[in-house]
């Protein structure tokens, strides 16, 4: 059974940082591209970035280039998302979905449950 | 960005009935040389991650009811269940994937038990 779990989310305040992580079990990630997902509060998802299985390309949301990086572990099918000089608008729940397929962002099959992260002072 | 616009924002349907929601996108997601449309729906409970339901805006993923469906091509889909149940209750959301990777979700459509 393919599952994954985030973690790394909390409460950091304006311009700090945050490591997100996400473990997968039942697959393997390089074989796919794995995305990081957010929602805020009543609002649908975002994407934010993706890591491409195949090539290990990169991806970005215009609203997050240049701040987050994502970044793989394949010996321990983890993927990560390194977030700096975090804002306000970076609030939300952020999910890990893995991909159908490898080498972009497609439709996403499986989600984690996702791991919240706030940005306040 | 494609914009993906969802209708309507909540919808009361009565159990046994069926409940049809819109998404309309900015631009055509349709790709002609193969004729799929790149769209996707996805259901969200409370307090849960979405689940995907369709792709090719009319492919039911495995294990999905077949009560759901999904229709339309070019700028214009549906969503629709045929026979409402207590457990469908959520909100469902419209995925492009026509351009990638920057796909982009609708707002969503709510959905309750009348």
């Amino acid at each position: 059974e393919v599952q994954l779990l985030e973690s790394g989310g909390g409460l950091v305040r304006p311009e700090g940082s945050l490591r997100l992580s996400c473990v997968g079990s039942g697959f393997t990630i390089k074989n796919y591209a794995m995305s990081w997902v957010r929602q805020a509060p009543g609002q649908g998802p975002e994407w934010v970035s993706t890591i491409a299985g195949a090539s290990g390309g990169t991806y970005y949301a215009t609203s997050v280039k240049g701040r987050f990086t994502i970044s793989s572990d394949n010996s321990k099918n983890t993927v990560y998302l390194e977030m700096n000089d975090l804002r306000a608008g970076d609030s939300a729940l952020y999910f890990c979905a893995k991909d159908v397929i490898s080498t972009t962002t497609r439709y996403f099959d499986s989600w984690g449950p996702g791991t919240l992260v706030i940005v306040s002072s | 960005d494609i914009v993906m616009t969802q209708s309507p924002k909540s919808l009361a349907v009565s159990l046994g009935e069926r409940a049809t929601m819109n998404c309309k996108s900015s631009q055509s997601i349709l790709h002609n040389s193969i004729n799929k449309n790149y769209l996707a729906w996805y259901q969200q409970k409370r307090g849960q991650p979405p689940k995907l339901l369709i792709y090719w805006a009319s492919t039911r993923e495995s294990g999905v009811p077949d009560r759901f469906s999904g229709s339309g091509s070019g700028t214009n889909f549906n969503l629709t269940i045929s026979s409402l149940q207590a457990e469908d209750v959520a909100v469902y959301y419209c995925q492009q994937y026509y351009i990638t990777p920057s796909i982009t979700f609708g707002q969503g459509t709510r959905l309750e038990i009348k």
